[in-house]
């Protein structure tokens, strides 16, 4: 049963553009939503997260968008730049449980 | 130190063996998460402590997976009779408590042959 899906496996973008990811949930116990990035050989390294309180987060170029309604977020990155390149894993979580959850990931390439 | 550390950074072992992996969470850290990454797959939860007690070890896949943790601090994984399928990258995330973002380790390739 995957509670946090990410139906896309990757993304191609052009440097200077967005790049926009996506996730779905399925459990609407989740209360707190993270992105997470990483490059081959690292773990994973916190980028921006969204409490279920807010339907927007801003930090520089990365923004999440929240959708409870729908159970979706987002992550927008303006402009991209090559060294965004990197597999994007979004994550969830019930805040009075601690798990977090993590989707499968999305490979994105940003090509100058 | 300054990040969560995970030692050792690589270990190879033979099948049947067992293998202990270690994590150093970011000081004053209360919760600590186990993942693992296999080959092109997802980050797969294994077990997660807040403080020394593990409220949720529903991701261990066998009996052969035991973790614990001690002083609230340092948490040691052990995988007993390793198997080729537990070959993965194990990777330990740690946060300052249950809410916010947790922050990994560079994670343990595992290989067993």
């Amino acid at each position: 049963d995957q509670q946090v899906k990410q139906n896309s496996p990757s993304l191609s973008v052009q440097e200077g553009r967005i790049s926009i990811l996506n996730c779905d949930y399925t459990n609407s116990m989740f209360d707190y939503f993270l992105w997470y990035k990483k490059y081959p050989a690292e773990g994973p390294t916190f980028l921006i997260s969204i409490s279920s309180i807010k339907d927007k987060n801003e930090d520089g170029r990365f923004t999440v968008f929240l959708n409870k309604s729908a159970k979706h977020l987002s992550l927008h990155i303006v402009p991209s730049q090559p060294g965004d390149s990197a597999v994007y894993f979004c994550a969830a979580k019930e805040t009075s449980y601690g798990k977090l959850t993590f989707g499968q990931g999305t490979i994105l390439t940003v090509h100058p | 130190g300054a990040g969560v550390s995970q030692s050792p950074s690589n270990k190879v072992t033979e099948k049947g063996k067992d293998v202990e992996l270690r994590c150093d969470p970011i000081s004053g850290h209360t919760a600590l998460y186990w993942y693992r990454q296999s080959l092109g797959q997802g980050l797969e939860f294994l077990i997660y402590f807040q403080g020394n007690s593990a409220p949720d070890k529903s991701g261990l896949p066998s009996d052969r997976f035991s973790a614990e943790r001690t002083g609230g601090s340092v948490s040691t994984l052990t995988i007993q009779r390793t198997q080729q399928e537990d070959s993965a990258v194990y990777l330990c995330a740690s946060s300052l408590v249950s809410t916010g973002g947790a922050f990994f380790g560079q994670g343990t390739r595992l290989t067993v042959v």
